[in-house]
């Protein structure tokens, strides 16, 4: 059975430019969610995917969106990239919405510079 | 809405030692309760998870958390630490909505010889 995968390990970025970010899902699992996580602190959730529609979002700007594709892969985009961006974007699967457990991916880690 | 509190952003141990990290949440629904563990440089690995089936939930490496409603608290103890347990801790909460999942801001374990 293959875990939560995510590409590219690391990314450097400049202020103003767009990153996406890509997240393979646990085999059988057709819900993502992203996370921030920054320096010291616990993750923020950015939004869920269920069966490629966004399920549920928390306090993130319209900047951050995404996609889920019907292998149930997804995407974590950022628009116009800011210093405060800098962070390491977790995905996690999951095999429902709601209270099932998430498994999470290594990780991305964004500098922006 | 919902918080996780965790209390000793550090905490320190000698090897063979009672483990105990403390989490307390603040919600008005029945919670779903992780523990995650990250080591440096990774995703978060699930450690346990309450979902009121027992109060007393066992997890992986030797693990287990009480769930004690009159006193809102999930917190994670193991009865002899190893020098492989340092890492960060982080408790989370979910309602079993769509609204992710909220973490607290983490424990750093320390294992001293």
């Amino acid at each position: 059975e293959t875990g939560v995968t995510q590409s590219p390990t690391h990314l450097i970025k400049t202020r103003g430019q767009q990153v996406t970010l890509r997240c393979s899902s646990q085999s059988g699992h057709n819900t993502v969610s992203w996370y921030q996580q920054a320096l010291g602190q616990g993750p923020q959730f950015i939004f869920q995917y269920y069966r490629e529609e966004e399920n549920g979002r928390g306090n993130f700007p319209p900047r951050f969106s995404g996609l889920q594709f019907p292998n149930y892969s997804s995407e974590l985009n950022v628009n116009a990239l800011e210093l405060d961006d800098s962070a390491l974007y977790l995905c996690a699967s999951s095999l429902g919405r709601g209270s099932d457990t998430q498994y999470f991916g290594p990780g991305t880690r964004l500098t922006v510079l | 809405a919902q918080s996780v509190t965790q209390l000793g952003s550090h905490v320190s141990v000698s090897e063979g030692a009672l483990v105990l990290l403390r989490c307390n949440y603040s919600s008005s629904v029945p919670p779903y309760l992780f523990w995650y563990v990250q080591y440096p440089n990774q995703g978060l690995q699930l450690l346990l998870k309450y979902t009121s089936a027992a109060t007393l939930v066992k997890g992986i490496n030797g693990f287990e958390a009480e769930f004690k409603k009159s006193e809102t608290s999930f917190h994670l103890t193991k009865p002899s630490a190893h020098m492989s347990d340092a890492a960060e801790y982080f408790c989370a909460y979910s309602g079993g909505g769509a609204d992710g999942l909220t973490f607290g801001k983490g424990t750093h374990l320390i294992i001293q010889p």
